[in-house]
This record gives C-alpha cells, sequence and structure tokens, in this order.
C-alpha cells in the first residue's frame, strides 16, 4: 500500500524567515514522482515543486527547494524568504510511474506573520 | 489557455437525493481525475479517466460513478448522499500521464443537509 504522510498539520512562520514542512511516504515502488501542491485560502491548488525519483538532485524552484533522501523515504519542502502569500495549505503527493492515481498527504496549513 | 472549470461550484442537497457534477479540463487534456477533500483527510482519490475510460478507481462505494466523454468533459455522480459526502470535490486535468502536473479546478463544495 502507498501512504503519504504529513505530521506537521498547522505551521507559522515570521515573514522572511525560512521554514520546512515535513513529509515521509511509504512504497515499495522504485520508480514514482513526488510533489509539493499549494491551495492558498479559497484558492485553487497549483503545483509548487515536482522530484522524480531516479534524480539525486533536490528540485528547486526560486524560493523553493525540497531535501528528498530515497532511503529515507523522505521529502520535505523548505520555503525560503517566506512572504505573505505563502500562507496556504501545503500537500505532499507521490505516484508511481506504474500507475495513474495520485496519493496525497492530510496537509500542512501554513501561517506566514508579518 | 482556459484553466479546468468545475460546476457548479456551490451545492446544498438533503439526505437521500443524487448530485451530478461537472469538470472541463484544460484543452488537450486527455487524463481527468477526481478527488474528495474534507478537513482532516486530505485529498481522498475517487477515479481517473482517460479517452473515456476509467482507468483507475479510489476506494469509495459505488454510489459515486463517473464519466466522461469524447470532448474530455468529465462527470461525477453521488447517489443517495449522506451526511458524510459533505466535501470540496476537485477534479484536475493533466496531458498525456497522470503524473505529468495534474492542473487542479476550484472545486465544487457539496453540503449535504
Amino acid at each position: 500500500a502507498q501512504t503519504v504522510t504529513q505530521s506537521q498539520p498547522e505551521m507559522s512562520v515570521q515573514e522572511a524567515e525560512t521554514v520546512t514542512l515535513s513529509c515521509t511516504y511509504d512504497t515499495s515502488e522504485n520508480n514514482y514522482y513526488l510533489f509539493w501542491y499549494k491551495q492558498p485560502p479559497s484558492r485553487q491548488m497549483i503545483l509548487v515543486i515536482r522530484q522524480e525519483a531516479y534524480k539525486q538532485q533536490n528540485a528547486t524552484e526560486n524560493r523553493f527547494s525540497v531535501n528528498f533522501q530515497k532511503a529515507a523515504k523522505s521529502f520535505s519542502l523548505k520555503i525560503s524568504d517566506s512572504q505573505l502569500g505563502d500562507t496556504a495549505m501545503y500537500f505532499c503527493a507521490f505516484i508511481p510511474l506504474t500507475g495513474n492515481q495520485f496519493y496525497f498527504g492530510t496537509g500542512t496549513s501554513l501561517t506566514v506573520i508579518p | 489557455k482556459a484553466g479546468v472549470t468545475q460546476t457548479p461550484r456551490y451545492l446544498i442537497k438533503t439526505r437521500g437525493q443524487q448530485v451530478t457534477l461537472s469538470c472541463s479540463p484544460i484543452s488537450g487534456h486527455r487524463s481527468v481525475s477526481w478527488y474528495q477533500q474534507t478537513p482532516g483527510q486530505g485529498l481522498q482519490f475517487l477515479f481517473e479517466y482517460f479517452s473515456e475510460t476509467q482507468r483507475n478507481k479510489g476506494n469509495f462505494p459505488g454510489r459515486f460513478s463517473g464519466r466522461q466523454f469524447s470532448n474530455s468533459r468529465s462527470e461525477m455522480n453521488v447517489s443517495t448522499l449522506e451526511l458524510g459526502d459533505s466535501a470540496l470535490y476537485l477534479c484536475a486535468s493533466s496531458h498525456g500521464q497522470v503524473y505529468n502536473e495534474q492542473f487542479f479546478g476550484p472545486g465544487t463544495r457539496l453540503t449535504v443537509l
């Protein structure tokens, strides 16, 4: 069975500071993709960052970067220089290359404090 | 390109009724997935359609069904509504394989009284 666990239901960070959101997953698959999605209040879910499991290099997108530890099945998201617009629910997601189904975590609600 | 659209945006029904939700994917996208989002449960996968065929189905009762039309638009139907079906229903489309980026719609907020 594939599962995704986000152990931090809520987090807060001061504006301009750095915050790390945790995600662990469980799978017997070797080839898969990992994602972080962001859902701002009352707005649509959008992709933040994507990581291919066969790539050892951690993905980065501007202020967003991941720490991908395949052996530990860990995929954390680091947000640098936090901005008020980063306030949102963040979901970690996983999909095996052999499947057509995303598995999502329960989300982390991040609040950026001015 | 227009984004993923979902109609209606809000819906109130009573127990025992049925409901149909609609999703129009981004032009050119042939994969449409449906999710149920509830507080504390995150997103639960309902099903995924590609070229009018259901490719995968989550662990939901048979009251939840869906279909996809030749223009890739998709509908999901919930029959005999229960209070626990109250949720935000999201659809997402992608180009080709699902592991390509999924683009989400704004969702339909269903309230069952």
